[in-house]
């Protein structure tokens, strides 16, 4: 099957960093992407990575290591707007077919 | 325009209605999805549209029953629902394209509550 994991919650401190882990199982993933969703809102894509390494977008990086099945998502100067929960998802298909992770609440506290 | 959007916003059912979901973007995407999202839980993949035909259908039971009329639609069609099906329900696109991956454009749901 298909799985990817994540830590349920986080907290963190406005300035601090943080990082969001991803750990999976599962075969024949193109890339894993992240995704930001407030409380009530849509889902909105935040980075990519379909080679290993580190991507970096703004105050948000992501990496990825293929040979050890894991991800993260890297939150810097975390603001108050960043509480959110965050969601992996390992992309698969030539639909571009998402399975999502279990999903991390982050908590951003002053 | 990058905008997903999706009507009604809020829906309410009994177990005996017929309702319909709608959703639009004019993004020119050619791969369209409805997703499911009970609270506190991640998104989960219903069904598949790509160049307007079903291409994945995630085992959902035939009362979600989807249609594609053209490239910019996409509709689920809800019948004999059970309370259980009480969700957000969420619609996204994408481009398709052999080169690499593009991100989903997801709409801002629709919250169905199955009395």
């Amino acid at each position: 099957g298909q799985s990817l994991e994540q830590p349920s919650e986080v907290t963190a401190v406005e300035g601090a960093i943080v990082q969001i882990n991803c750990t999976y199982q599962t075969s024949g993933f193109y890339g894993l992407s992240w995704y930001q969703q407030h409380d009530g809102g849509a889902p909105t894509f935040l980075s990519y990575n379909a080679l290993d390494g580190l991507e970096e977008t703004g105050r948000f990086s992501s990496f990825l290591s293929r040979s050890d099945s894991y991800g993260y998502l890297l939150l810097q100067e975390l603001q108050m707007k960043d509480s959110a929960s965050y969601f992996c998802a390992g992309l698969g298909g030539a639909t571009n077919k998402l399975i999502f992770g279990t999903g991390t609440l982050l908590a951003v506290q002053p | 325009d990058t905008e997903v959007t999706q009507t009604p916003k809020h829906l309410v059912m009994g177990m005996t209605n017929k309702k319909s979901l709608k959703c639009e973007q004019h993004m020119g995407h050619r791969a369209m999805y409805w997703y499911k999202q009970k609270a506190k839980k991640p998104p989960e993949l219903m069904f598949v549209y790509s160049y307007e035909k079903l291409s994945i259908n995630e085992s959902v039971p035939s009362r979600f029953s989807p249609e594609c009329p053209n490239s910019s639609l996409l509709n689920l069609h809800l019948h004999a629902l059970q309370p259980e099906d009480s969700a957000l329900y969420l619609c996204a696109s994408t481009e398709l394209t052999t080169s690499g991956y593009y991100e989903q454009y997801f709409g801002p749901g629709t919250r169905l509550t199955v009395t």
